[in-house]
């Protein structure tokens, strides 16, 4: 098993310009969810999903948009992109049980930079 | 408003020593309370984590104490290696919102020396 995949995993974007953060897992897991992490600020939720086609807003939604069209991919898209976007982003998945225990299993990473 | 309050920001402590992680939530709703482990570059990993029904839970060199009272809650690192170095992240939920949603305190960066 792969686990949780993100790409890309380093990225640079200028103000205004769109684009996808993907992610995979190949567990089967039904609950997947987008964090940030800012220096000091501990991770913050952005978008979670129950199921495919169930998504829902986190802490801090604004400014991206999710899908959920299979189990496996969960795709955060920056609508138009700012500097206070720049950020580490890690997206997380867990089965139903380890959503409830709370063991959810997290990517890699995307270190997004917006100039 | 900050929900989950962590201290200290970051930590040194000698090999071998205690390292303690200390936070504390206003929440009362909140009912569990994980903790987790990142090394640099990499995603957080799930280390350990307790329901307010029980005040201790251990775990290998790792133990939560819990104080319901308090709305505190604190990790315990016993025997504190170099390779626990790593940035520490309490949690709480509150499970009955139905979101299962996760919020995190800002982390303490362990460093253990030789």
């Amino acid at each position: 098993n792969a686990g949780v995949t993100q790409t890309p995993k380093f990225q640079v974007l200028k103000t205004g310009q769109s684009m996808t953060l993907q992610c995979a897992q190949d567990m089967n897991h039904e609950y997947m969810s987008w964090y940030r992490q800012d220096p000091g600020m501990g991770l913050r939720l952005i978008h979670y999903s129950v199921g495919a086609g169930i998504t829902d807003q986190g802490e801090v939604p604004n400014g991206y948009n999710v899908s959920r069209s299979t189990t496996e991919d969960f795709p955060l898209r920056l609508l138009s992109a700012a500097p206070s976007q720049t950020s580490v982003y890690f997206c997380a998945s867990s089965s139903r049980d380890g959503w409830l225990s709370y063991e959810q299993y997290f990517g890699p990473g995307t270190r997004l930079t917006v100039t | 408003q900050q929900q989950v309050k962590q201290s200290p920001q970051s930590l040194i402590v000698q090999k071998g020593g205690i390292s303690i992680i200390n936070c504390a939530y206003e929440n009362t709703a909140f009912d569990y309370f994980p903790w987790y482990q990142q090394f640099p570059g990499k995603g957080p990993a799930l280390l350990i984590a307790i329901r307010p029904d029980v005040s201790e839970k251990k775990e290998g060199r790792f133990t939560i104490s819990f104080n319901k009272s308090a709305k505190q809650f604190s990790l315990h690192i016993m025997d504190s290696q170099p390779g626990d170095s790593a940035t520490y992240f309490c949690a709480a939920v509150n499970s009955g919102a139905g979101s299962y949603q996760l919020t995190f305190g800002k982390g303490t960066k362990l460093s253990v020396i030789p």
